[in-house]
């Protein structure tokens, strides 16, 4: 059972555009909610995270909206660039079970110049 | 060496080979991780240890072998493993597992099964 969806599976935007990518949780319990991200022949890097006492985090051209109760959360990259290429997964925890993260499937982005 | 180191970074097996993944962190913490990415599926958490000692089988079949012998290192020993076990292995390290955070992946190992 895929506790975390992640969708859409792959995305192509412009140079200059918004990715947004979309995640759906199961357990309620989940209270830390982070985004890594993949580059080719790399291991995955934490991006930015977010927990379910704030609606949004922003990092630079990075930002969080998370939806407690629809149990959603989403990242948003604003002014795409090509170096942002690459593969996003979200993940989810719960701090009762440790540092044990749940991942989505990936989404791999690819930023047309 | 800074970060996650893992070696060999490919690996082409037989099924009835015995080979080892190996895993070093540099980042002074005390929680490793083994993890599985398959195409078309999640990362799936295999195995975790903290202080040396294995806290997470996540199920893994008894092909997969792991051994911590000091929080630096983490092996993953391998044998007569099948070709849908081809995928690629990411160790991680985090400071500890009581609390949720940031976990630091090395750039994996690409395993072959023929």
């Amino acid at each position: 059972q895929q506790q975390v969806k992640q969708s859409p599976q792959s995305l192509i935007v412009q140079k200059g555009g918004i990715s947004i990518i979309n995640c759906a949780y199961e357990n309620t319990a989940f209270d830390y909610f982070p985004w890594y991200q993949q580059f080719p022949g790399k291991g995955p890097a934490l991006l930015i995270a977010i927990r379910p006492d704030v609606s949004e985090k922003k990092e630079g051209r990075f930002t969080i909206s998370f939806n407690k109760s629809a149990k959603q959360f989403s990242l948003h990259i604003m002014d795409s660039q090509p170096g942002d290429s690459a593969t996003y997964f979200c993940a989810a925890s719960k701090e009762a079970a440790g540092n044990k993260l749940t991942f989505g499937g990936g989404t791999r982005v690819l930023v047309k110049p | 060496e800074t970060g996650v180191t893992q070696t060999p970074r490919h690996l082409v097996m037989g099924m009835t080979n015995k080979k080892s993944l190996k895993c070093e962190q540099h980042l002074g913490h005390n929680a490793m991780y083994w993890y599985k990415q398959s195409a078309k599926k999640p990362l799936e958490l295999m195995f975790v240890y903290n202080f040396k000692e294995q806290t997470e089988n996540n199920s893994v079949p008894s092909r997969f072998s792991p051994e911590c012998p000091n929080s630096s290192h983490l092996f993953l020993h391998l044998h007569t493993l099948q070709p849908e076990d081809s995928a690629l292995y990411l160790c991680a390290s985090s400071p500890g597992t009581t609390s949720t955070g940031e976990l630091f992946f090395g750039e994996g190992s690409r395993l072959t099964v023929l």
